[in-house]
Protein backbone atom coordinates (compact mmCIF):
# COMPACT_ATOMS: atom_id res chain seq x y z
CA UNK A 1 0.00 0.00 0.00
CA UNK A 2 1.63 3.44 -0.80
CA UNK A 3 -0.82 5.22 1.91
CA UNK A 4 -1.22 9.09 1.23
CA UNK A 5 0.72 10.43 -2.16
CA UNK A 6 0.67 13.84 -2.93
CA UNK A 7 1.68 15.69 -6.45
CA UNK A 8 3.79 17.55 -7.28
CA UNK A 9 6.14 17.59 -4.50
CA UNK A 10 7.35 20.86 -5.31
CA UNK A 11 6.00 24.16 -7.41
CA UNK A 12 7.09 27.45 -8.11
CA UNK A 13 3.91 29.86 -9.47
CA UNK A 14 3.65 33.20 -10.69
CA UNK A 15 1.15 35.43 -8.80
CA UNK A 16 -2.12 34.99 -10.55
CA UNK A 17 -1.55 31.76 -11.62
CA UNK A 18 -3.79 28.70 -10.67
CA UNK A 19 -3.26 25.27 -10.14
CA UNK A 20 -4.26 22.00 -8.68
CA UNK A 21 -2.68 19.91 -6.23
CA UNK A 22 -3.51 16.37 -6.14
CA UNK A 23 -4.29 13.38 -3.70
CA UNK A 24 -4.97 10.13 -3.26
CA UNK A 25 -5.31 7.39 -0.47
CA UNK A 26 -5.39 3.94 -1.04
CA UNK A 27 -6.32 2.67 2.40
CA UNK A 28 -10.14 2.82 1.48
CA UNK A 29 -10.78 5.55 3.95
CA UNK A 30 -14.08 7.74 4.28
CA UNK A 31 -12.39 11.13 5.36
CA UNK A 32 -10.04 13.59 3.59
CA UNK A 33 -8.46 16.62 4.77
CA UNK A 34 -6.21 19.58 3.54
CA UNK A 35 -3.53 21.80 5.91
CA UNK A 36 -1.28 23.95 4.92
CA UNK A 37 1.72 24.41 7.54
CA UNK A 38 4.00 27.80 7.24
CA UNK A 39 7.04 28.07 9.60
CA UNK A 40 6.14 28.22 13.25
CA UNK A 41 2.18 27.98 12.86
CA UNK A 42 1.09 24.26 13.33
CA UNK A 43 -1.35 23.17 10.89
CA UNK A 44 -4.27 24.82 9.65
CA UNK A 45 -6.93 23.02 8.39
CA UNK A 46 -8.12 24.47 4.64
CA UNK A 47 -10.97 22.17 3.64
CA UNK A 48 -11.86 18.36 4.53
CA UNK A 49 -14.19 15.88 2.88
CA UNK A 50 -16.29 13.64 5.70
CA UNK A 51 -17.10 10.96 2.97
CA UNK A 52 -17.18 10.72 -0.90
CA UNK A 53 -20.22 13.59 -1.99
CA UNK A 54 -19.10 16.09 0.87
CA UNK A 55 -16.91 18.76 1.31
CA UNK A 56 -16.57 21.60 3.86
CA UNK A 57 -14.51 24.46 5.00
CA UNK A 58 -11.66 24.09 7.34
CA UNK A 59 -10.55 27.35 9.39
CA UNK A 60 -8.17 29.04 6.29
CA UNK A 61 -10.51 28.31 3.37
CA UNK A 62 -10.30 31.51 1.10
CA UNK A 63 -8.45 31.55 -1.70
CA UNK A 64 -8.64 27.52 -2.25
CA UNK A 65 -11.17 25.17 -3.67
CA UNK A 66 -11.96 21.53 -3.39
CA UNK A 67 -12.95 18.48 -5.17
CA UNK A 68 -13.61 14.82 -3.89
CA UNK A 69 -13.70 13.03 -7.28
CA UNK A 70 -13.91 9.67 -5.88
CA UNK A 71 -13.32 8.02 -2.40
CA UNK A 72 -9.48 7.68 -2.98
CA UNK A 73 -8.91 11.41 -4.49
CA UNK A 74 -9.33 14.98 -2.82
CA UNK A 75 -7.74 17.63 -5.65
CA UNK A 76 -7.11 21.01 -3.75
CA UNK A 77 -6.96 24.23 -6.16
CA UNK A 78 -5.51 27.51 -5.89
CA UNK A 79 -7.39 29.90 -8.22
CA UNK A 80 -5.22 32.78 -8.63
CA UNK A 81 -2.21 31.99 -6.25
CA UNK A 82 -0.72 35.23 -3.88
CA UNK A 83 2.54 35.19 -2.22
CA UNK A 84 0.46 34.59 1.07
CA UNK A 85 -0.32 31.00 -0.56
CA UNK A 86 3.78 30.28 0.38
CA UNK A 87 3.55 27.13 2.15
CA UNK A 88 4.20 23.59 2.45
CA UNK A 89 0.69 21.74 1.74
CA UNK A 90 -0.47 18.59 3.35
CA UNK A 91 -3.62 16.06 2.43
CA UNK A 92 -4.63 13.58 5.45
CA UNK A 93 -6.66 10.49 5.63
CA UNK A 94 -8.84 9.10 7.86
CA UNK A 95 -11.22 6.19 8.27
CA UNK A 96 -13.42 7.74 10.45
CA UNK A 97 -14.12 11.73 10.66
CA UNK A 98 -11.92 13.78 12.94
CA UNK A 99 -11.14 10.86 15.74
CA UNK A 100 -9.44 7.89 14.26
CA UNK A 101 -5.66 8.49 13.37
CA UNK A 102 -4.79 10.66 10.17
CA UNK A 103 -2.43 9.58 8.01
CA UNK A 104 -0.16 12.20 5.80
CA UNK A 105 0.87 12.48 2.57
CA UNK A 106 4.76 13.42 1.94
CA UNK A 107 3.71 16.86 1.24
CA UNK A 108 3.85 19.57 -1.28
CA UNK A 109 6.24 22.63 -1.72
CA UNK A 110 4.41 25.72 -3.11
CA UNK A 111 6.15 29.00 -4.24
CA UNK A 112 4.61 31.53 -4.71
CA UNK A 113 6.45 34.45 -6.32
CA UNK B 1 -13.75 27.62 17.44
CA UNK B 2 -11.45 25.40 18.81
CA UNK B 3 -8.21 27.09 19.62
CA UNK B 4 -4.86 25.25 20.81
CA UNK B 5 -2.01 27.10 22.95
CA UNK B 6 1.24 24.78 22.96
CA UNK B 7 4.62 25.25 25.19
CA UNK B 8 7.36 25.81 24.54
CA UNK B 9 8.00 26.55 21.60
CA UNK B 10 11.33 25.22 21.84
CA UNK B 11 12.70 22.80 23.92
CA UNK B 12 16.63 21.23 24.45
CA UNK B 13 17.31 18.30 26.67
CA UNK B 14 20.60 16.20 27.40
CA UNK B 15 20.03 12.80 26.09
CA UNK B 16 19.18 10.60 28.61
CA UNK B 17 16.81 13.68 30.05
CA UNK B 18 13.18 14.36 30.37
CA UNK B 19 10.88 16.30 28.12
CA UNK B 20 7.59 17.87 28.89
CA UNK B 21 5.61 19.39 26.27
CA UNK B 22 1.95 21.26 27.28
CA UNK B 23 -0.91 22.05 25.67
CA UNK B 24 -4.11 24.02 26.26
CA UNK B 25 -7.42 24.11 24.90
CA UNK B 26 -10.29 25.95 24.82
CA UNK B 27 -13.09 23.86 23.81
CA UNK B 28 -14.48 21.75 26.74
CA UNK B 29 -16.58 19.78 24.29
CA UNK B 30 -13.24 18.50 22.89
CA UNK B 31 -12.66 14.70 23.44
CA UNK B 32 -9.91 13.08 21.50
CA UNK B 33 -6.22 14.67 21.38
CA UNK B 34 -3.99 13.19 19.60
CA UNK B 35 0.25 14.03 19.36
CA UNK B 36 1.87 14.07 16.11
CA UNK B 37 5.80 13.88 15.53
CA UNK B 38 7.51 15.52 12.51
CA UNK B 39 11.06 14.77 11.75
CA UNK B 40 12.63 17.05 9.28
CA UNK B 41 11.86 17.45 5.88
CA UNK B 42 9.17 14.92 7.07
CA UNK B 43 5.38 14.51 6.95
CA UNK B 44 3.79 14.45 10.60
CA UNK B 45 3.03 10.97 12.09
CA UNK B 46 0.88 10.10 15.13
CA UNK B 47 2.65 8.83 18.23
CA UNK B 48 0.06 8.30 20.63
CA UNK B 49 -3.26 10.29 21.51
CA UNK B 50 -5.56 10.16 24.53
CA UNK B 51 -9.10 10.22 24.46
CA UNK B 52 -10.90 12.00 27.10
CA UNK B 53 -12.02 9.38 29.17
CA UNK B 54 -8.97 8.45 29.80
CA UNK B 55 -6.61 10.89 32.41
CA UNK B 56 -3.10 8.86 31.07
CA UNK B 57 -1.92 6.36 28.21
CA UNK B 58 1.56 5.31 28.27
CA UNK B 59 3.62 3.66 25.58
CA UNK B 60 7.08 2.95 25.99
CA UNK B 61 8.65 5.97 26.70
CA UNK B 62 6.59 8.40 25.92
CA UNK B 63 3.07 8.94 27.98
CA UNK B 64 0.60 11.85 27.90
CA UNK B 65 -2.08 12.97 30.79
CA UNK B 66 -5.24 14.43 30.24
CA UNK B 67 -6.85 17.38 32.76
CA UNK B 68 -10.40 17.72 31.96
CA UNK B 69 -11.17 20.16 34.44
CA UNK B 70 -8.20 22.21 33.63
CA UNK B 71 -8.56 21.76 29.33
CA UNK B 72 -4.99 20.84 29.65
CA UNK B 73 -2.53 17.83 28.26
CA UNK B 74 1.16 17.32 28.25
CA UNK B 75 3.28 14.59 26.22
CA UNK B 76 6.02 13.47 28.31
CA UNK B 77 9.41 12.06 26.77
CA UNK B 78 11.79 9.94 29.17
CA UNK B 79 15.39 8.74 28.86
CA UNK B 80 15.24 11.03 25.63
CA UNK B 81 17.53 9.46 22.81
CA UNK B 82 19.05 11.91 19.57
CA UNK B 83 16.22 10.00 17.23
CA UNK B 84 13.48 11.96 19.33
CA UNK B 85 15.04 15.33 17.83
CA UNK B 86 11.86 16.33 15.80
CA UNK B 87 8.71 19.25 15.90
CA UNK B 88 6.02 17.84 18.00
CA UNK B 89 2.41 18.71 17.44
CA UNK B 90 -0.66 18.26 19.96
CA UNK B 91 -4.23 18.66 18.40
CA UNK B 92 -7.73 18.55 19.78
CA UNK B 93 -10.87 17.52 18.55
CA UNK B 94 -13.85 19.65 18.97
CA UNK B 95 -17.60 19.98 17.36
CA UNK B 96 -17.77 19.80 14.23
CA UNK B 97 -15.12 16.47 14.04
CA UNK B 98 -12.41 18.64 13.12
CA UNK B 99 -8.23 18.56 14.76
CA UNK B 100 -7.01 21.80 15.73
CA UNK B 101 -3.53 21.60 16.46
CA UNK B 102 -0.92 23.26 18.47
CA UNK B 103 2.14 25.94 16.75
CA UNK B 104 4.51 22.94 17.51
CA UNK B 105 7.32 21.81 19.98
CA UNK B 106 10.81 21.94 18.44
CA UNK B 107 12.64 19.35 20.54
CA UNK B 108 16.45 18.74 20.33
CA UNK B 109 18.12 16.26 22.48
CA UNK B 110 21.79 16.38 22.75
CA UNK B 111 24.20 13.90 23.03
Amino acid sequence: NAGVTQTPKFQVLKTGQSMTLQCAQDMNHNSMYWYRQDPGMGLRLIYYSASEGTTDKGEVPNGYNVSRLNKREFSLRLESAAPSQTSVYFCASSGILGEAEQFFGPGTRLTVL
Amino acid sequence: GENVEQHPSTLSVQEGDSAVIKCTYSDSASNYFPWYKQELGKRPQLIIDIRSNVGEKKDQRIAVTLNKTAKHFSLHITETQPEDSAVYFCAARAAGNKLTFGGGTRVLVKP
